[in-house]
């Protein structure tokens, strides 16, 4: 079975500083990877993902994201934090052959400072 | 293209009563995934389906709860004589294919309250 660690329940950042949120996961096949965010009392939006080759994977709003196989991570940074990244950030995982459904971290909430 | 849409968008019910949460997928999507998001935890997977078929119900409670995606019409979660611990937000995902990478396009959610 899969699973998703994602450390801490909140970071906070000054606006304009870079943003780190953890997540590790623990696979016994190759992985598929996702990070989400989510917007107060909205669904949850695809940031990036990370499926097979180029381990580091750019996603929308400036995100990025590293696959370490070696560390079994999935980092998410954004080098300079804006206001409107304030919200919940998930990491998930699927494997192939597993009906593709995902398997979440508890999320992390980002707040922003001014 | 429409989102996925799920309605209502918040329930009230009192404990005992039933709760019927409506969730259409994308256009041409013929996946549909099922998560409830308990206060202060992460989303849990609950169940699987393409249309006619319940392929994994490996997270429905085993008792009350209950899912269908007919050939024709949204796809329902059915929750009976709904209890306290039924208070969460439920969300619908759908895909347009089952296995692989599995990206998913999420809807806004049902919030249900027990009262």
């Amino acid at each position: 079975a899969q699973s998703v660690t994602q450390l801490g329940s909140h970071v906070s950042v000054s606006e304009g500083a870079l943003v780190l949120l953890r997540c590790n996961y623990s696979s016994s096949v190759p992985p598929y990877l996702f990070w989400y965010v989510q917007y107060p009392n909205q669904g949850l939006q695809l940031l990036l993902k990370y499926t097979t080759g180029a381990t580091l994977v750019k996603g929308i709003n400036g995100f990025e994201a590293e696959f370490k196989k070696s560390e079994t991570s999935f980092h998410l940074t954004k080098p300079s934090a804006h206001m409107s990244d304030a919200a919940e950030y998930f990491c998930a995982v699927s494997v192939t052959g597993a009906n593709s459904k995902l398997t979440f971290g508890k999320g992390i909430t980002l707040s922003v400072r001014p | 293209n429409a989102g996925v849409m799920q309605n209502p968008r918040h329930l009230v019910r009192r404990r005992g009563q039933e709760a019927r949460l409506r969730c259409s997928p994308m256009k041409g999507h013929s996946h549909v995934y099922w998560y409830r998001q308990l206060p202060e935890e992460g989303l849990k997977f609950m169940v699987y389906l393409q249309k006619e078929n319940i392929i994994d119900e490996s997270g429905m409670p085993k008792e009350r709860f209950s899912a269908e995606f007919p050939k024709e019409g949204p796809s329902i979660l059915r929750i009976q004589q709904v209890v306290r611990g039924d208070s969460a937000a439920y969300f619908c995902a759908s895909s347009p294919q089952g296995t692989g990478y599995g990206e998913q396009y999420f809807g806004p959610g049902t919030r249900l309250t027990v009262t």
